[in-house]
């Protein structure tokens, strides 16, 4: 069973330009929920994808988007890059019925400077 | 909307011994989850118990129990026989049995075993 996977590990980019992150759910799960974790925080929820849906969002601006693919793949998207976008985005798969059982991905740290 | 408060930032304890870390949280749901998670500095989340609201019993992991009090909404993790693979940062965790169920997280804290 392969786990969560997230890519790139880490990334560097500069105040104004865009993201892709990706991150590759485990085996038999639909659901994926994007987390942002800023330096001595705890992670906040960004949104959840379901079925290549968007099915609730936290307190992010627009410019965080994402997307789901067929093969329940995920993408999180961040339009004019901000200082304090700098964070750990940490993504979590489940299944649709067990969504108590969530597993995370490694994380993707991001630097903005 | 929920709230978790972790009120220890920082704790420290010597390797074989007991620990408690303390965790309260606010909603106004019946229905819902509580979960310790640990982030060591690999950074990848890991879950250590999970407690469903509606079951009394404290649940328990190996060396890894809660103590949950539901009217009080409170939820510590005591962690017995303490080793050195446990020094990570804790983070204390609420989900709703409702809706997209998102996690909603304290703001951690950071043990470390001190050999």
């Amino acid at each position: 069973e392969t786990g969560v996977t997230q890519s790139p590990t880490h990334l560097i980019k500069t105040r104004g330009q865009q993201v892709t992150l990706r991150c590759s759910s485990q085996s038999g799960h639909n659901t994926v929920s994007w987390y942002q974790q800023a330096l001595g925080q705890g992670p906040q929820f960004i949104f959840q994808y379901y079925r290549e849906e968007e099915n609730g969002r936290g307190n992010f601006p627009p410019r965080f988007s994402g997307l789901q693919f067929p093969n329940y793949s995920s993408e999180l998207n961040v339009n004019a890059l901000e200082l304090d976008d700098s964070a750990l985005y940490l993504c979590a798969s489940s299944a649709s019925g067990l969504r108590y059982e969530q597993y995370f991905g490694p994380g993707t740290r991001l630097t903005v400077t | 909307a929920q709230t978790v408060t972790q009120s220890q930032p920082e704790m420290s304890v010597q390797e074989a011994e007991t620990v408690t870390l303390s965790c309260t949280y606010d909603t106004s749901e019946n229905n819902y989850y509580l979960f310790w998670y640990k982030q060591p500095p690999s950074r990848q989340m890991i879950l250590v118990i999970r407690q469903e609201a509606y079951k009394q019993q404290n649940a328990t992991e190996n060396r890894f129990s809660v103590n949950f009090q539901k009217a009080a909404k409170s939820f510590s993790l005591k962690i017995s026989d303490s080793q050195l693979g446990d020094t990570a940062m804790y983070f204390c965790a609420f989900q709703p049995n409702f809706g997209n169920e998102k996690l909603t997280f304290g703001t951690g804290t950071r043990l470390t075993i001190i050999p």
